[in-house]
């Protein structure tokens, strides 16, 4: 069974510009939450996606959102791209989400803003 | 919100000694413990995970302990290979959905 997916691997933005990265989840799998990691602040919940529905949502300004489609598939889009913005965006998919179900995380996308 | 604890933040052991790292967690409702290993350039990969419900469970060289009465729950590597040398984060989920990470133990196992 393949992994969780995401696109592009790497990216560079200039400030003020938008990005969108992409995650496919593992097949079957129907929830899909992004995280975001620095060297700083660790790994953080950005939000959750289940049946193409925000289902929750961590403390980011809402430059940051994202969709589901009905595939699973999922996006994330930062609008007006700050430097602290600079990060590693990680997708974790699991089969229904919520407590106690095994989230499985993809190998990322790292986006440097300058 | 949940908030979680880890340490030590750095741990270098002998091949074929013993690791333990510990986290702490404040949500009494937190059901839901896994580990992630996490080495470089990847994302990280769950290795083992305890409900609330249990106390105790292991995996070959890794097991993990969970006492909810102190809030804390521990992860053990016995007899270390230099692939164990990783990020390992633990990470609690209260009743909401989010995973609520600690910042990390960076393992280096010395051959």
């Amino acid at each position: 069974k393949a992994g969780v997916t995401q696109t592009p691997r790497y990216l560079i933005k200039t400030r003020g510009q938008q990005v969108t990265l992409s995650c496919s989840p593992i097949s079957g799998h129907r929830s899909v939450s992004w995280y975001q990691q620095t060297p700083g602040q660790g790994l953080q919940f950005l939000f959750e996606y289940f049946s193409e529905t925000q289902r929750n949502k961590g403390n980011f300004p809402g430059r940051f959102s994202g969709r589901q489609f009905s595939n699973s598939r999922s996006e994330m889009n930062v609008s007006t791209l700050e430097l602290g913005d600079s990060a590693l965006y990680l997708c974790a998919s699991s089969w229904v989400g919520g407590g106690g179900t095994e989230q499985y995380f993809g190998p990322g996308t790292r986006l440097t803003v300058t | 919100g949940e908030n979680v604890e880890q340490h030590p933040s750095t741990l270098s052991v002998q091949e074929g000694d013993s690791a333990v790292i510990k986290c702490t967690y404040s949500d009494s409702a937190s059901n839901y413990f896994p580990w992630y290993k996490q080495e470089l350039g990847k994302g990280p990969q769950l290795i083992i995970d305890i409900r609330s419900n249990v106390g105790e469970k292991k995996d070959q060289r890794i097991a993990v302990t969970l006492n909810k009465t102190a809030k804390h729950f521990s992860l053990h590597i016995t007899e270390t290979q230099p692939e164990d040398s990783a990020v390992y984060f633990c990470a609690a989920i209260p009743g909401d959905y989010k995973l609520s990470f600690g910042a990390g133990t960076t393992v280096t196992v010395r051959a």
